[in-house]
């Protein structure tokens, strides 16, 4: 199993760019989420999902869309890149008491 | 969600157990305590998790206070590759929104030759 996948490792947009943040999981997980982590903190949460086609907001989901055509699948959209959105973003899946995290995206906003 | 309280940092010596306290006074009866770690950069990583009975895998042994006010991560021979964040979590089993987890800023652990 690959786990976990996301891409890219890394990008830099300008500010008000759109981009789509990509997420994919192979252990067959109805759950799934999204956060961010900045210099210091703690994961924030974005956006999850409890299965394909159902997605709910977390902590921190402004500038933020998610959607959930098949289990697989994660992917998170910035709608309007801002500055304030330069972060490293983790994407997760679960299965019972156990979440998997994949290597992160680090994003720079300009 | 129960917060959590843990130290911001601990130091451990290499080839010494290393234990890590969390204090969550207000968890309810039926909330787990979770531990992840993230190692510089990366994804975080599950640890081990209970309920009220101490745990152990092969990674680290879970420790819960009988009012279940408190736990202790330890790490029975911690190596340099410990070095890490440590996030002591509570929440509800697993099932739809109860399952999210709410990171604090845990502790940092330096593990020293």
């Amino acid at each position: 199993n690959a786990g976990v996948t996301q891409t890219p490792k890394f990008q830099v947009l300008k500010t008000g760019q759109s981009m789509t943040l990509q997420c994919a999981q192979d252990m067959n997980h109805e759950y799934m989420s999204w956060y961010r982590q900045d210099p210091g903190m703690g994961l924030r949460l974005i956006h999850y999902s409890v299965g394909a086609g159902i997605t709910d907001q977390g902590e921190v989901p402004n500038g933020y869309n998610v959607s959930r055509s098949t289990t697989e699948d994660f992917p998170l959209r910035l709608l309007s890149a801002a500055p304030s959105q330069t972060s490293v973003y983790f994407c997760a899946s679960r299965k019972r008491n156990e979440q998997f995290f994949g290597p992160g995206t680090r994003l720079t906003v300009l | 969600d129960a917060k959590t309280t843990q130290p911001t940092s601990m130091d451990c010596a290499e080839g010494r157990a290393a234990n890590l306290p969390c204090n969550h006074s207000t968890i309810s009866g039926n909330e787990y305590v979770y531990w992840y770690r993230q190692i510089h950069s990366q994804g975080p990583q599950y640890i081990i998790h209970g309920l009220k009975n101490n745990e152990t895998n092969e990674m680290a042994s879970l420790i819960i206070t009988e009012d279940r006010k408190s736990s202790t991560l330890i790490l029975p021979h911690a190596t340099l590759r410990d070095t890490a964040v440590y996030y002591c979590i509570v929440r509800l089993p697993y099932g739809g929104s109860q399952g999210n987890l709410i990171f604090g800023k845990g502790t940092k652990l330096s593990v020293k030759p």
